[in-house]
């Protein structure tokens, strides 16, 4: 069974320092998220993608986040410029063909810590 | 806007016992509703899910959940429940439309079990 995988699955980073956390969906998923998940707090929307631009975003996804699929495959978060409130676990998620009727299948995570 | 509420943040069951875990959410519309389960340190992994029809569904590992529209409730339920179901427990609501739908979440329901 394909599986969404992220990489890495952790990442340390200074403060005020660029983080780049990568995410390979399903291959035929067209739509794709990014969740994050502050230590003991649920799980949290970001932004979603579909057609090589943004669909939707909450406010969460202030200026120092962007998102890209660089080469078709690659599904990628970037933090311009890391605060310490930014430490959480990161999830990619895709969706298939059918859009929102159907399923979000999340990868393992990347785990950011910001010191 | 849509929101999910879990009352329960800590449940402890006996192996063995019987386990309903309860969800109410708040959506216009007619929702999509998932319970996703997460183990310590890893993603989120789907149970199961309500899209539309038969308003008592299965999911894998022995759990089901049953949508009440009457009472904005989706409670998930296992009858017999074994230790490797200690997790953390999320239920959450997709919107049904719009495109590239996000979930919103529930602050989740840690749940141990007791040998």
């Amino acid at each position: 069974e394909p599986e969404v995988t992220q990489t890495p699955s952790h990442q340390v980073t200074q403060m005020g320092q660029e983080v780049i956390l990568r995410c390979v969906p399903i291959s035929n998923h067209l739509y794709f998220y990014w969740y994050r998940q502050i230590l003991g707090q649920k799980v949290e929307f970001l932004v979603s993608f579909y057609n090589n631009e943004i669909s939707e975003k909450s406010e969460i996804f202030d200026d120092q986040f962007s998102v890209e699929r660089p080469d078709g495959s690659n599904f990628t978060l970037k933090i311009r410029s890391t605060k310490l409130e930014d430490s959480a676990m990161y999830f990619c998620a895709g969706l298939g063909t059918s859009g929102f009727t159907d399923t979000q299948y999340f990868g393992p995570g990347t785990r950011l810590t910001v010191l | 806007a849509q929101s999910v509420t879990q009352p329960d943040i800590h449940i402890t069951v006996s192996e063995g016992a019987s386990l309903e875990l309860r969800c109410n959410y708040s959506y216009g519309a007619t929702p999509y509703l998932f319970w996703y389960v997460q183990s310590p340190g890893q993603g989120l992994q789907l149970l199961l899910k309500y899209f539309s029809g038969d308003t008592l569904v299965q999911g894998i590992k022995g759990f089901e959940a049953e949508f009440k529209r009457s009472q904005s409730s989706f409670n998930l339920r296992k009858p017999s429940v074994h230790w490797s179901d200690a997790a953390e427990y999320f239920c959450a609501v997709g919107a049904s439309t719009g495109t590239a739908s996000k979930l919103t979440f529930g602050t989740g329901t840690r749940l141990q079990v007791t040998l």
